[in-house]
C-alpha cells in the first residue's frame, strides 16, 4: 500500500463528455503527477502539480487540465472526451517536485464509448 | 524515435531459469534510471534504481551502460511471482517527469 488513493476505480463515459478523476497523495507528499497508460504502452506524463501550481506538462492538449488543493490532493479533468482517451490514469505522489521515486495509486480505468 | 525502448517480449521461462532483457534510451542527458514492476493493469511499483556501477537486489541485477545508452535487468532463479511487466524508466537531471518504456513482459511457468 502506497497511501495514494484514486477514485473512481472504473468509469465509463461517452465521446464528448467530461470527466473528473481524483487523487489523494501520500501523507507528507506535496507533489502530484498524473500519467496516462494506454493498453500495451508505458505510462505517459500528463502534468505535475507542486504546492498547488502546475509545475510541468507533457504532450497533452489543453482539454486535459488539473488542480491541486491545499491538502495536496489533486484532480484531473478531461473535457470533450475522445475514444483515444480510454486508458488507465495513474496518479503518483512524491516528496518534492524533483522527486524521482514516485508512489503510484492503483489508477482509474476510463473507457470512452 | 521513442525516448525509451524496450523489447516487449514476452519472455516465457521455467521456474529457476535466468532471464535478462535490455532497454535503450535516446536522451544522453538522462541521469537517473529505474526499473518498475507492473502487474496486470495495476499500478507500477519501484523495483530498483540503477546505478552507474551496477547494483544487485537479491535475485535482481541491474546494469547501466552510458556509452551505449542502455540499461539491463537480470533475474536469477526465477519464481512464479516474478511474472509481470517490467518498465524501464529514465529521467534527466532536474527534470520532473519520468519517461517510461512500454514494458517487457516476463512469464515464469511451473
Amino acid at each position: 500500500e502506497t497511501g495514494v488513493t484514486q477514485s473512481p476505480t472504473h468509469l465509463i463515459k461517452t465521446r464528448g463528455q467530461q470527466v473528473t478523476l481524483r487523487c489523494s497523495s501520500q501523507s507528507g507528499h506535496n507533489t502530484v503527477s498524473w500519467y496516462q497508460q494506454a493498453l500495451g504502452q508505458g505510462p505517459q506524463f500528463i502534468f505535475q502539480y507542486y504546492r498547488e501550481e502546475e509545475n510541468g506538462r507533457g504532450n497533452f492538449p489543453p482539454r486535459f487540465s488539473g488542480l491541486q488543493f491545499p491538502n495536496y490532493s489533486s484532480e484531473l479533468n478531461v473535457n470533450a472526451l475522445e475514444l483515444d482517451d480510454s486508458a488507465l490514469y495513474l496518479c503518483a505522489s512524491s516528496s518534492d517536485r524533483l522527486g524521482e521515486k514516485l508512489f503510484f495509486g492503483s489508477g482509474t480505468q476510463l473507457s470512452v464509448l | 524515435r521513442k525516448e525509451v525502448e524496450q523489447d516487449p517480449g514476452p519472455f516465457n521461462v521455467p521456474e529457476g531459469a535466468t532471464v535478462a532483457f535490455n532497454c535503450t534510451y535516446s536522451n544522453s542527458a538522462s541521469q537517473s534510471f529505474f526499473w518498475y514492476r507492473q502487474d496486470c493493469r495495476k499500478e507500477p511499483k519501484l523495483l530498483m534504481s540503477v546505478y552507474s556501477s551496477g547494483n544487485e537486489d537479491g535475485r535482481f541485477t541491474a546494469q547501466l551502460n552510458r556509452a551505449s545508452q542502455y540499461i539491463s535487468l537480470l533475474i536469477r532463479d526465477s519464481k512464479l511471482s516474478d511474472s509481470a511487466t517490467y518498465l524501464c524508466v529514465v529521467t534527466a537531471e532536474g527534470d520532473y517527469k519520468l519517461s517510461f518504456g512500454a514494458g517487457t513482459t516476463v512469464t515464469v511457468r511451473a
